[in-house]
């Protein structure tokens, strides 16, 4: 059974304060590991996919990262605009035809002026 | 376009009753879903539907059907709505595109059933 572990729950940081965001995860054969971004009221919006170790993708001041057991989302000088609900979601070798995605509870970013 | 749309945003039901949430895409994708989100919880799969006119059963199908008649359209039911469905729930689409394709959301339905 695929599991997703994010961590902290809740994170608060002064503008300016870089920090980082910790997906822990057990899957059987990583097909992707996704990060989305929930802002209060609203459906998850997609920010990155990685599929190997290794591999790094940025966007704007988000930077994700992957290992084989943890994915790591790095946010630097962030801005009150930042803050968010972030999601990290597996799908394994085990989800077949249904693509299914197993998520996080998240974590709760607060970015103070 | 509109991406993925949901109606209502938000309803709320006495135990016993039933209604239909309506999920709508114009990306032409041919996979939907249909997730619920409880606070504390990770979002779970309930229904997912590979093509028009197929669904299947996902993480947390017991109480709820659905219905893909239409490409574009994912319809998601409750028949006798219970307490423990109240939830916020979300639709997303994908493309079916190689072995890794990316999930779109809707902007989700708030049920509370009292």
């Amino acid at each position: 059974e695929d599991q997703v572990t994010q961590s902290p729950e809740a994170l608060r940081l002064q503008e300016g304060e870089s920090s980082s965001l910790n997906c822990s995860y057990t899957v059987s054969g990583l097909r992707g590991l996704f990060w989305y971004r929930q802002d209060p009221g609203k459906g998850p919006e997609f920010l990155f996919t990685l599929y190997s170790a290794g591999e790094e993708k940025e966007k704007e001041r988000l930077k994700a990262t992957l290992t084989k057991k943890e994915s790591f989302l790095h946010i630097t000088a962030p801005k009150p605009e930042d803050s968010a609900t972030y999601l990290c979601a597996v799908r394994g070798v085990s989800s077949g035809s249904a693509r299914q995605l197993t998520f996080g509870s998240g974590t709760q970013l607060t970015v103070l002026p | 376009n509109a991406g993925v749309t949901q109606t209502p945003k938000f309803r709320v039901l006495k135990t016993g009753q039933s209604m239909t949430l309506l999920c709508a895409q114009d990306m032409n994708h041919e996979y939907m879903y249909w997730y619920r989100q409880d606070p504390g919880m990770g979002l779970r799969l309930i229904h997912y539907s590979v093509g028009e006119g197929t669904t299947a059963k996902g993480e947390v199908p017991d109480g709820y059907n659905v219905s893909r008649l239409k490409k574009q359209n994912f319809l998601l039911g409750l028949e006798s709505a219970a307490p423990s469905q109240t939830s916020v729930y979300f639709c997303a689409s994908s493309k079916l595109a190689g072995p890794v394709d990316t999930q779109y959301f809707g902007p989700g339905t708030r049920l509370t059933v009292l």
